[in-house]
Parts: structure tokens; sequence; C-alpha cells
């Protein structure tokens, strides 16, 4: 089975940075995804981390340590805009995609 | 570009009756899924279909059926409804089922049955 852990709630000021950590144990390994997801609306692909390190995409960052089973997502300069869930999903040995329960960031003026 | 639509949007349904969300994308994707999300729980893999003609369970198949007849178009049905499959229900594709595949999320259906 797959077990990815991700933090429920996270509040942060607008212009902040925020990091939201994932950890994960699944049956195989093929590339770790981050997702957003504003409230009534589909998940949006964020970013894809295969290999280990650090992967930068303007404000946003994803890091990945395979050997720990651990990645985050970096929000940097918080904006409004960016309240919204964040998915962590893990890709198995099958293809298949696992999803944590995703995180709510909520960004405060 | 509509890219995966579904449809209802949103549906009342009263337990035991047949009901099937439909969805369809006009990307050629190959690789289409079905999702559940329920608060607390995260997206869940229903069925799956690698390509058009072949069908695979997800993680949480139970009580749904699914079909690809071609390319663009993965219905996904509930034989006789139960309230625990309450949820929204999203329908998703990629260009492949391999490495680096993006999955693109359909709007979403949300059920109620009652």
């Amino acid at each position: 089975g797959q077990n990815i852990d991700q933090p429920t709630e996270m509040t942060a000021t607008e212009g902040a940075i925020v990091q939201i950590n994932c950890t994960y144990q699944t049956s195989g390994f093929n590339g770790l995804f981050w997702y957003q997801q504003h409230a009534g609306e589909a998940p949006t692909f964020l970013s894809y981390n295969v290999l280990d390190g650090l992967e930068e995409k303007g404000r946003f960052s994803s890091f990945l340590s395979r050997s720990k089973g651990y990645s985050y997502l970096l929000l940097k300069e918080l904006q409004m805009k960016d309240s919204a869930s964040y998915l962590c999903a893990v890709r198995d040995s099958d293809y298949k995609l696992s999803f944590g329960a995703g995180t709510t960031v909520t960004v405060r003026a | 570009i509509a890219g995966i639509t579904q449809a209802p949007t949103s549906q009342i349904l009263a337990a035991g009756r047949r009901m099937t969300l439909r969805c369809t994308q006009d990307m050629r994707h190959n690789a289409m899924y079905w999702y559940r999300q329920d608060l607390g729980l995260g997206l869940r893999l229903i069925h799956y279909s690698n390509t058009a003609g072949t069908t695979g369970k997800g993680e949480v198949p139970d009580g749904y059926s699914v079909s690809r007849a071609n390319t663009d178009d993965f219905p996904l049905t509930l034989a006789s409804a139960v309230p625990s499959q309450t949820s929204v229900y999203f329908c998703a594709s990629s260009v492949s089922s391999g490495e680096q595949e993006t999955q693109y999320f359909g709007p979403g259906t949300r059920l109620l049955v009652l």
C-alpha cells in the first residue's frame, strides 16, 4: 500500500515564504508530483521531481530526497491567490499516482 | 481547446439508482483515469485505462465500472448507487501512462447519493 503524509493546514502572511513537507512510503517510485487545487476546482499541475534535488519554477520550487522518502514544495512571495490546497502525489512502480490528503494553505493580508 | 469535460456538473441521486458519469477529452491522450475525492482522504483512483480498449482497477473499484470504446471517452458507471459513493469525482488524462507524463484533470462531478 501507499502512505503519503503532509500537514493538514498552514497559514502564512502575504509576501512570506511557506514550505509544505511531504513524506512517503510507496511500493516503488517513479516520480513525485505537486498539484494545486483551489476550492471547488480541479487540481492543476505544479511540479514534477524524479531525481534528487531542487526544481525551481518562478515563485514555486520543489525538492526531492528519494533516500529519505521526502519532498517539499516551497512557495515564495506569497500572494492571496496562492490560498489553495496543495497535493503531493507519488507515482509507484505501476505508474499509478497515489495522493496525499492535501495541505490547505491560507494566505492572510 | 476544451481539454477534459465532465458531465453532469453535479447530481443528486436516490440510492439504488444507476448513474453514468461522462468524461470526454479532446487532447488525444492515451491514458485516462477516474478518481474520487473525499474530505481528509485525498484523491483515490477508482479505475484507469492505459489505451482505448483496455481498463484496469485502481484502489477503490468496488461498485463502479468503466469502458473505453474509443480514445476520447471514458464513462464511469455506478450500477446501484449507495450513500458512501457521495463524493466529488474527477476524470483525468495523460499522453501515456509512462514516466514523466503529467495528468490533467477535468472540472469534476459532485454527486450526492441519498
